[in-house]
């Protein structure tokens, strides 16, 4: 079955950086990789996804960049601010079969 | 529309006893996911029902966790005999098999073992 590895555990940024989180998955036949923010005490949240068809997408100050030959994706966060401040948690997915990452945990300094 | 919804939303039971919690998807998903959050951690994958097909269960932890799902709809998650270590929230997730798989989260239900 397919399995998500995710880092950093734990990121720590100032006010207005960048963040950056990383995930590989096994399965080559994963075709769509999501990304769901999940601030304290609440449901996850699906912030951003992409189709294996497609190497990078962006929202405003969120983007998402696939590498299907490394089998890699990863999450870009411009400008950031407090309240972006949350766990952040990759997934990977065939056929509505979709496992996470283990999540990071992102705290966003004033 | 209504989203997932879970029940309760929260339970308090002693060790040894049987709790079931109950996850109603999104009418029309044909998906539903049972994960397991402990205080601080990720999303443990405990099982996944797809339309008629055979549930996959690999995530279960042990014996005393089934789950069911009820003409495609309602799933109930059954512990048994729970144990402290049980403690945790246990979020119920429905995607759709038609356009992207978007898994839409319940409210979760947080279980406290004493």
């Amino acid at each position: 079955g397919e399995n998500v590895e995710q880092h950093p555990s734990t990121l720590s940024v100032q006010e207005g950086d960048s963040a950056v989180i990383k995930c590989t998955y096994s399965d080559s036949a994963s075709n769509y990789f999501p990304w769901y923010k999940q601030e304290l005490g609440k449901r996850p949240q699906l912030i951003i996804d992409i189709r294996s068809n497609v190497g990078e997408k962006k929202d405003q100050r969120i983007a998402v960049t696939l590498n299907k030959t490394a089998k890699h994706f990863s999450l870009h966060i411009t400008e950031t601010q407090p309240e972006d401040s949350a766990v952040y948690f990759c997934a990977a997915s065939m056929n509505n079969d979709m496992r996470f990452g283990a999540g990071t945990r992102l705290t966003v300094k004033p | 529309g209504a989203g997932v919804s879970q029940s309760p939303s929260n339970k308090v039971t002693e060790k040894g006893k049987d709790v079931e919690l109950r996850c109603d998807p999104i009418s029309g998903h044909t998906a539903l996911y049972w994960y397991r959050q402990s205080l601080g951690q990720g999303l443990e994958f405990l099982i996944y029902f797809q339309g008629n097909s055979a549930p996959d269960k690999s995530g279960l932890p042990s014996d005393r966790f089934s789950a069911e799902r009820t003409g495609g709809s309602v799933s109930t998650l059954t512990i048994q005999r729970t144990q402290q270590e049980d403690s945790a929230v246990y979020l119920c997730a429905s995607s759709s098999s038609q356009g992207h798989n978007e898994q839409f989260f319940g409210p979760g239900t947080r279980l406290t073992v004493l």
